[in-house]
């Protein structure tokens, strides 16, 4: 069974850091890229970033609204991916959800979810 | 960057069909994903590439990619469809994934 678990959420001051990690199960997870999305208090899906499987380079891409404070990686021996959140906005205080891309690389639908994780920030 | 147009509510009768758009400029060159969310939940894949089914998924749910409307398709609507749908593509120029707005299902 697929399983991906987010952890690290929680209540942060405005301009600090926090790092999110998605524990996967149930797959082989080099196989896969991974991704995060966001979810505002009563709004819509954001996403907000993903890093490819190594076979389609390892590579991450990020929304506008987070590049050059968000990053992705991912350790495959581990089964872990992480989002490193620097520099945090009001804005960002949203559930996170580690999402599962169908294949290795781009154009795939998600189709596994984590339960998500909410991270606040505020002074 | 490109965007994607979701009425904000459907209402529907249960055992009726409804069926709910995501507006996008050419859309139908670019295969269409689309999720629900019931409440306090993550999003689940209900349809991808346009008419595929995750094989858990009931047939009730289909759909269809065309000019520039997508549309989901739920067929004899129950109860528990009651939720928000919301439909996704891969920008082909930025190569990232966008979202539509997201549609409210109210089952009657």
């Amino acid at each position: 069974e697929v399983q991906l678990v987010e952890s690290g959420g929680g209540l942060v001051q405005p301009g600090r850091s926090l790092r999110l990690s998605c524990t996967a199960s149930g797959f082989t997870f080099g196989d896969y890229a991974m991704s995060w999305v966001r979810q505002a208090p009563g709004k819509g899906l954001e996403w907000v970033g993903f890093i490819r499987s190594k076979a389609y380079g390892g590579t991450e891409e990020n929304a506008a609204s987070v590049k050059g404070r968000f990053t992705i990686s991912r350790d495959d021996s581990k089964s872990i991916a992480y989002l490193q959140m620097n520099s945090l906005k009001s804005e960002d205080t949203a559930v996170y959800y580690c999402t599962r891309g169908k294949g290795g690389g781009d154009y795939d639908p998600f189709d596994y979810w984590g339960q998500g994780t909410l991270v606040t920030v505020s002074s | 960057s490109y965007v994607l147009t979701q009425p904000p509510s459907v209402s529907v009768a249960p055992g009726k069909t409804a069926k709910i758009t995501c507006g996008g400029d050419n859309i139908g060159s670019t295969g269409v994903h689309w999720y629900q969310q019931k409440p306090g939940q993550a999003p689940v894949l209900v349809v991808y590439d346009d008419s595929d089914r995750p094989s858990e998924i009931p047939e009730r749910f289909s759909g269809s990619n065309s000019g520039n409307t997508a549309t989901l398709t739920i067929s004899g609507v129950e109860a528990g469809d009651e939720a928000d749908y919301y439909c996704q593509v891969w920008d082909n120029n930025s190569v990232h994934p966008v979202f539509g707005g997201g549609t409210k299902l109210t089952v009657l």
